[in-house]
């Protein structure tokens, strides 16, 4: 079992909602990623956090995305105003510090946008 | 920039036979390749990696080499069982890119049948 935990599993939101999903890194791991995985199951990168700063994030999570990775906190990503296209399965992960290591995945948030 | 490439989205077999899935990456960086799986509704897990030219890595009877001459990693099982049915991933470490995130290809679906 992954010990990436993201909530809520589902998400079910009206167009100019607010959704927003939380997820706690596994213990230890200083470098946190957002994925969005579409419904032809292609990724998407979105944005990543070294122990709570902001390394790299796309021009869509800047502009409508808010995200962040507190200390002692869960990480979360909030979508200001949903949108049709938003509904998708959002997947945070985890890494060890260093550029050969692995990371580890939640099981998802599947948002559905009405 | 870089890339990966998966050329098969669906892979459907009969319990027993081999597999092999396709991988190949475009990079100006030195290589590291993973090979992800997906079950239904299950974090994506990691399955192998490398980053060393020509050597074999194996898990969970699944093996992949790493051919930076050619540009590959295919992933290969000499058996495939039930339980393998999953999309799997072939994804590339982003040097490039602050704080080193993931490119993922597109995803082979793999359908192991009775």
């Amino acid at each position: 079992n992954s010990k990436v935990i993201q909530t809520p599993r589902y998400l079910v939101k009206g167009q100019g909602q607010k959704a927003k999903m939380r997820c706690i890194p596994e213990k230890g791991h200083p470098v946190v990623f957002w994925y969005q995985q579409n419904k032809n199951n292609e990724f998407k990168f979105l944005i990543n956090f070294q122990n709570q700063e902001v390394l790299q994030q796309i021009d869509m999570t800047e502009k409508r995305f808010s995200a962040e990775c507190p200390s002692n906190s869960p990480c979360s990503l909030e979508i200001q105003s949903s949108e049709a296209g938003d509904s998708a399965l959002y997947l945070c992960a985890s890494s060890p510090q260093g550029r050969q290591n692995t990371l580890y995945f939640g099981a998802g948030t599947r948002l559905s946008v009405l | 920039g870089d890339s990966v490439t998966q050329t098969e989205g669906l892979v459907t077999l009969t319990k027993g036979l081999p597999v092999m899935l396709n991988c190949t990456y475009q990079t100006t960086y030195s290589p590291f390749l993973f090979w992800y799986v997906q079950h239904l509704n299950e974090a994506p897990k990691l399955l192998l990696k490398s980053s060393t030219d020509n050597k074999r890595t194996e898990h969970q009877g699944f093996y992949a080499t790493l051919h930076k001459s050619s540009s590959s990693f295919h992933l290969q099982k000499s058996s495939v069982q039930l339980s393998d049915s999953a999309l799997y991933f072939c994804a590339l470490k982003n040097y490039g890119s602050s704080g080193n995130k993931l490119i993922f290809g597109i995803g082979t679906l793999l359908s192991v049948k009775p």
